[in-house]
């Protein structure tokens, strides 16, 4: 059974501080790495989509990444806002029909002004 | 709004009832998913359906029903669920970028079971 970690489960800062988290995963069974943005009530947005060793994303003050050889992914958030409050996922596509992808449970995010 | 919509958005109904979660998506995509997400819990793929067919089921009960009648809609068929069943569940559908499948979600449909 393929399981996707993220730590830590929920963060507290304040507003300016730059955070990051982890998610790791099984390095065998790479083939792409989801990260996704899910404020409460509305849908998961997708930030990051990485498939190479050593990818590095950014989206303005957010920035994600990747090492497939050891199987974990860095999101980092610098100068953080508090609308950049929400639960942050990521997911492993494993390389199953149509990208099949088993999330974590998710780093919650909370920033306080 | 990611282009995905989820009706209704809250759902409550008894065990001996039998209810219909729909999902739209307006993107051109061609393939959708239901997951399900239980307090606590990651999200769980129940089912995937590409190009209408369905493939994969994620040993999901019988009493979750999905029906793909075109590209564009996603039905999920509940009867004779249990309480366990509340969970909130999320609609996706996908398309292929930067090598990989990316999913946008809809909103969720909250359902309670009474």
């Amino acid at each position: 059974i393929l399981n996707v970690e993220q730590s830590p489960q929920s963060l507290h800062v304040q507003e300016g501080d730059s955070t990051n988290f982890t998610c790791s995963f099984p390095s065998s069974n790479f083939y792409a790495l989801h990260w996704y943005r899910w404020e409460t009530a509305k849908s998961p947005e997708a930030l990051f989509v990485m498939t190479l060793n050593g990818d590095e994303k950014k989206k303005g003050r957010i920035s994600a990444t990747l090492n497939t050889k050891e199987g974990y992914s860095y999101l980092y958030i610098k100068g953080s806002q508090p609308e950049d409050s929400a639960t942050y996922l990521c997911a492993l596509n494993y390389g199953g029909s149509q990208g099949n992808l088993i999330f974590g449970k998710g780093t919650k995010l909370s920033v306080k002004p | 709004e990611t282009g995905v919509t989820q009706t209704p958005r809250h759902l409550v109904m008894g065990m001996t009832n039998k209810k219909s979660l729909k999902c739209e998506q307006h993107l051109g995509h061609n393939a959708m998913y239901w997951y399900k997400q239980s307090a606590k819990k990651p999200l769980e793929l129940m089912f995937v359906y590409s190009l209408e067919e369905r493939v994969e089921n994620n040993s999901v009960p019988s009493r979750f029903s999905p029906e793909c009648p075109n590209s564009s809609h996603l039905f999920l068929h509940l009867h004779t669920l249990q309480p366990e069943d509340s969970a909130l569940y999320l609609c996706a559908s996908s398309r292929y970028r930067d090598s990989s499948y990316e999913q946008y979600f809809g909103p969720g449909t909250r359902l309670t079971v009474t």
